[in-house]
């Protein structure tokens, strides 16, 4: 009965290779997110999707696409990685905005480490 | 760069005392919310406060919001050792109209037995 769920947990990989990490979540919202955890803790939004459509687009290298197949789904595609990606990244979901609840809910993480 | 700043950065204390964290961000706000995360975890929801509050209760938490000198305080009574992990407050700016958590640095409480 997991609420929002990642795949992988953990990802190691050489620089230059391109990866994906998949998010999807059975809570019926509208919205989801992703978000990037630094090596000293900080949280920092980097895209979200309402029904689909992308909503907020934080100033992330193109490197990075992020995919909503349906509602339920955010994954995020690392093009050319490099070393300055490694970082974990949560996914997280809410109903859509102006609905009154802002609460987020968020996935266990994916670990990426780039060599 | 980061809307807020937590202090303490660290705080340890034992079990049964009370923990007071704070929080300053820099620009109008729809709310702010406080999130707890324990090590190698994703966040978790404690408390929500809108900007039109002043105070909420949740069980063992209090938050507070001073809108007027744009911060907010977590305090958690009786802590418990379980209560041991990181807390992050994070606001939802006034402008912009969606749902976009800009987070602080985040508060590492550690609760002895």
């Amino acid at each position: 009965d997991t609420a929002v769920s990642q795949t992988p947990k953990y990802l190691v990989t050489q620089m230059g290779n391109d990866k994906s990490i998949k998010c999807e979540q059975n809570l019926g919202h509208d919205t989801m997110y992703w978000y990037k955890q630094d090596s000293k803790k900080f949280l920092k939004i980097m895209f979200s999707y309402n029904n689909k459509e992308l909503i907020i687009n934080e100033t992330v290298p193109n490197r990075f696409s992020p995919k909503s197949p349906d509602k339920a789904h955010l994954n995020l595609h690392i093009n050319s990685l490099e070393l300055g990606d490694s970082a974990v990244y949560f996914c997280a979901s809410s109903q859509s905005p102006g609905q009154g609840k802002n609460e987020q809910f968020f996935g266990p993480g994916t670990r990426l480490t780039v060599l | 760069s980061q809307q807020g700043e937590e202090d303490p950065q660290a705080l340890s204390i034992q079990e049964g005392e009370n923990a007071t964290m704070n929080c300053s961000y820099k620009t109008s706000i729809n709310n702010l919310q406080w999130y707890r995360q324990n090590s190698g975890r994703g966040l978790v929801h404690l408390i929500l406060i809108r900007s039109n509050e002043r105070e909420k209760h949740s069980g063992r938490l209090r938050v507070t919001l001073d809108t007027s000198k744009k911060s907010s305080s977590l305090l958690i009574t009786a802590s418990r050792a379980a209560d041991t992990a990181s807390y992050f407050c994070a606001t939802v700016p006034f402008s912009g109209g969606y749902n976009k958590l800009i987070f602080g640095a985040g508060t590492r409480l550690a609760v002895h037995p």
